[in-house]
């Protein structure tokens, strides 16, 4: 079964400094995708990064970038020059393919609160 | 481009009743999924319908069932609803396979037990 594991407690960053959220997984698929997203306090998640297992580059997305490990399992989102819209709730989660061609659901972490301090 | 939306926003149920929670996908999106997300957690996979039918489930009792109609929206009923079924719960959609822009997801339907 797969696990996401987000332990940092709430987060607390000065607006316009860089801010690293951490994620941990586990999975015994050598085929697998990590996403994050943030949800603000509307409750939509919306999605900010994606990361293939087999990508041979870090994913970026404007102000996102992903710290991708391996090795170490590990898929840490770094948040760029950090803006007051920033603060919500983040999630690091798992694609797991149910089979070939068809949609897969996503695992995710417990998440982690952002506050961005002006 | 409308994207995920689901109705109502805002629900509050006694215990015991019955709920029904509806969704519609993004428009060209044929596949839905549900999640259920308890207060400070993330979100646990519920069920997943493409092609009107249930493809996927995760850890759920039988009270909760979904139905997907033609035009791929979606609906979530609970059963016999219990106190620890208040939640957000959120309705996310997608094309075909998982692209890597990932699912979209609706705002929620908070729901209530009381």
């Amino acid at each position: 079964a797969q696990k996401i594991t987000q332990t940092q407690p709430g987060m607390f960053v000065q607006e316009k400094e860089a801010v690293t959220l951490d994620c941990t997984y586990d999975t015994s698929d050598p085929s697998y995708g990590l996403f994050w997203y943030k949800q603000p306090s509307s409750g939509e998640m919306i999605f900010l990064i994606y990361q293939g297992s087999y990508d041979q580059q870090n994913a970026t997305e404007g102000r996102y970038s992903l710290n991708f490990q391996k090795a170490r399992k590990s898929a840490n989102l770094v948040i760029s020059a950090s803006q007051l819209g920033d603060s919500a709730m983040y999630f690091c989660a798992m694609r797991e393919v149910f089979y070939t061609g068809a949609n897969s659901k996503l695992t995710f972490g417990k998440g982690i609160t952002l506050s961005v301090r002006p | 481009d409308a994207g995920v939306t689901q109705s109502p926003t805002h629900l509050i149920k006694t215990r015991g009743q019955q709920v029904t929670l509806r969704c519609s996908p993004k428009s060209g999106h044929d596949t839905v999924s549900w999640y259920q997300q308890a207060l400070g957690q993330g979100p646990q996979f519920i069920f997943q319908y493409y092609e009107e039918e249930e493809r996927q489930r995760g850890n759920f009792p039988d009270r909760f069932s979904g139905h997907q109609f033609p035009n791929y929206s979606s609906e979530l009923n609970v059963n016999a609803l219990l106190l620890g079924d208040s939640a957000l719960y959120l309705c996310a959609s997608s094309l075909g396979y998982l692209l890597r822009r990932g699912a979209f997801f609706g705002q929620g339907t908070r729901l209530t037990v009381v």
